[in-house]
């Protein structure tokens, strides 16, 4: 597709449960990046790729939060045992280049997690 | 480190009248600055961007920005809201080397006709 593509677009866990979402970026795009957005926040990074090596996962607000990109190109966020304060929308976003560009970022949609 | 601090979360205009979004910013090297725009339940888009060279950017829909070192700001401005307009923005900011986008907590614009 032309755009960065996020499945599901909607996820009701319940407590406890484990929940996958997926990012497909643009294709060729180098750097991917992984957001949470609370209601009414901004978006507040997780961790980011480039290519298949995770460079940075300073942002994960916990050890039940795991990201991979195995291929460089399709990413999952995994997180597990889903608690009520994981409720948030996921945006995956990518980039065409990596290093000193200017870091323009492509989102997707999102994916809105309710955990009951 | 960086940050971004947006005044107002909420900011409302009439059709017709000039849009004023302020985005304040903190980084310890020249910072490359973002204003990407959010409809609802849409991904962000970009709006425009400031890297190097001219301090004031255009951008998409008729919005335009100016990089102000002094004053560590990047306020977002548009002559004239149009009742499309009305969705949110958000100011952002990312230090040059360094990959990670920091996001401003969003003002969320009304146009009232």
């Amino acid at each position: 597709g032309a755009g960065v593509s996020q499945s599901p677009r909607y996820k009701v866990a319940k407590r406890g449960q484990d929940v996958a979402l997926r990012c497909d970026p643009i294709s060729g795009h180098v750097s991917l990046f992984w957001y949470q957005q609370a209601l009414g926040q901004g978006p507040e990074f997780l961790t980011y790729f480039q290519n298949e090596a995770q460079l940075d996962k300073s942002g994960l607000p916990s050890d039940r939060f795991f990201a991979e990109r195995p291929e460089g190109s399709v990413s999952t966020l995994k997180i597990q045992r889903t608690q009520q304060e994981d409720s948030a929308v996921y945006l995956c976003a990518s980039s065409p280049t990596s290093g000193s560009s200017t870091g323009e970022l492509f989102f997707g949609e999102g994916s809105r997690l309710t955990v009951l | 480190a960086q940050s971004v601090t947006q005044l107002g979360s909420h900011v409302s205009v009439s059709e017709g009248a000039l849009v004023l979004l302020r985005c304040n910013y903190s980084s310890s090297v020249p910072p490359y600055l973002f204003w990407y725009v959010q409809y609802p339940n849409q991904g962000l888009q970009l709006l425009l961007k400031y890297t190097t060279g001219a301090t004031l950017v255009k951008g998409i829909n008729g919005f335009e920005a100016e990089f102000k070192k002094s004053e560590t700001s990047f306020h977002l401005t548009k002559p004239s809201a149009h009742m499309s307009d009305a969705a949110e923005y958000f100011c952002a900011v990312r230090s040059g080397g360094y990959q990670k986008v920091t996001f401003g907590t969003g003002t969320k614009l009304q146009v009232i006709p």
